[in-house]
C-alpha cells in the first residue's frame, strides 16, 4: 500500500487560511469516509485533529475542517495562528483492511 | 484522566525479539480496539497494526511491512496492549506509538496517543 500524497510543506501568514491536500486512490480515500488529519508538533505525539472526513474531536478549533471531492482529501485551516505551526499528516483506511498515512506536511507561520 | 503508556522499547540486534507494552487509564480498555503507529527518526508516522476489542472478536490486521513478524495481543484485565516483535531489521528502528481507536471494526481514526517508545536495532 503506497503512502497516501502530500504537499511536503506549505505556509501561510497570521489570520490567513491554508489548505492541505491528500491524495490517494479509490482503495482508500476514494473509496471510504475514513479519512484523518493528524497534527504534530516536534518531539510530540500525534494529536486528531479530523476524523471520518469532517468530523472534530471534542476540543479541536473550528478553525481547522475537513472535505474530501473523489480520490483527494483536504484539510484547511482558517484564522493561521503561530500555534499551528507543525507536521500536519492525513490517513485513511485502505479496502485491504488496513491504514495508510500521507508523507506529511510541514505547515510554516510566516 | 485517559492515559495510554508504552514502555519496553530500547537497543536491541537485528534478527532478535522485542515486546512493547501499552498500559492504558482513564477508560475502560476492554471496551476499546487498539492500534500501533510507527515514525522512524526524520520521517513520518507508518501504521503498524490493530486489535479489536473481544465483543468484536480480538481480531488484528498488520501492514505488509510487519506482518508475519509482528503480534499485536491484549490483556482486558490488566488494561495492557502488547507489540511482539520478532525477527527484526534495521529498518523497524523508530519511536513506537500506542493508541486508541475511535471505530471497533476497522483501523480509522486514533483518538489518544501515548508519549511513544523509541526502539533502536542495530548490532
Amino acid at each position: 500500500q503506497s503512502a497516501l500524497t502530500q504537499p511536503a510543506s506549505v505556509s501561510g501568514s497570521p489570520g490567513q487560511s491554508i489548505t492541505i491536500s491528500c491524495t490517494g486512490t479509490s482503495s482508500d480515500v476514494g473509496g471510504y469516509n475514513y479519512v484523518s488529519w493528524y497534527q504534530q508538533h516536534p518531539g510530540k505525539a500525534p494529536k486528531l485533529m479530523i476524523y471520518d472526513v469532517s468530523n472534530r474531536p471534542s476540543g479541536v478549533s473550528n478553525r481547522f475542517s475537513g472535505s474530501k471531492s473523489g480520490n483527494t482529501a483536504s484539510l484547511t485551516i482558517s484564522g493561521l495562528q503561530a500555534e499551528d505551526e507543525a507536521d500536519y499528516y492525513c490517513s485513511s483506511y485502505t479496502s485491504s483492511s488496513t491504514q495508510v498515512f500521507g508523507g506529511g506536511t510541514k505547515l510554516t507561520v510566516l | 484522566e485517559v492515559q495510554l503508556v508504552e514502555s519496553g522499547g530500547g537497543l536491541v540486534q537485528p534478527g532478535r525479539s522485542l515486546r512493547l507494552s501499552c498500559t492504558a487509564s482513564g477508560f475502560t480498555f476492554g471496551d476499546y480496539a487498539m492500534s500501533w503507529v510507527r515514525q522512524a527518526p526524520g520521517k513520518g508516522l507508518e501504521w503498524v497494526g490493530f486489535i479489536r476489542s473481544k465483543a468484536y472478536g480480538g481480531t488484528t490486521e498488520y501492514a505488509a511491512s510487519v506482518k508475519g513478524r509482528f503480534t499485536i495481543s491484549r490483556d482486558d484485565s490488566k488494561s495492557i496492549a502488547y507489540l511482539q516483535m520478532n525477527s527484526l531489521k534495521t529498518e523497524d528502528t523508530a519511536v513506537y506509538y500506542c493508541t486508541r481507536a475511535k471505530q471497533q471494526l476497522v483501523p480509522d481514526a486514533f483518538d489518544i496517543w501515548g508519549q511513544g517508545t523509541m526502539v533502536t536495532v542495530s548490532s
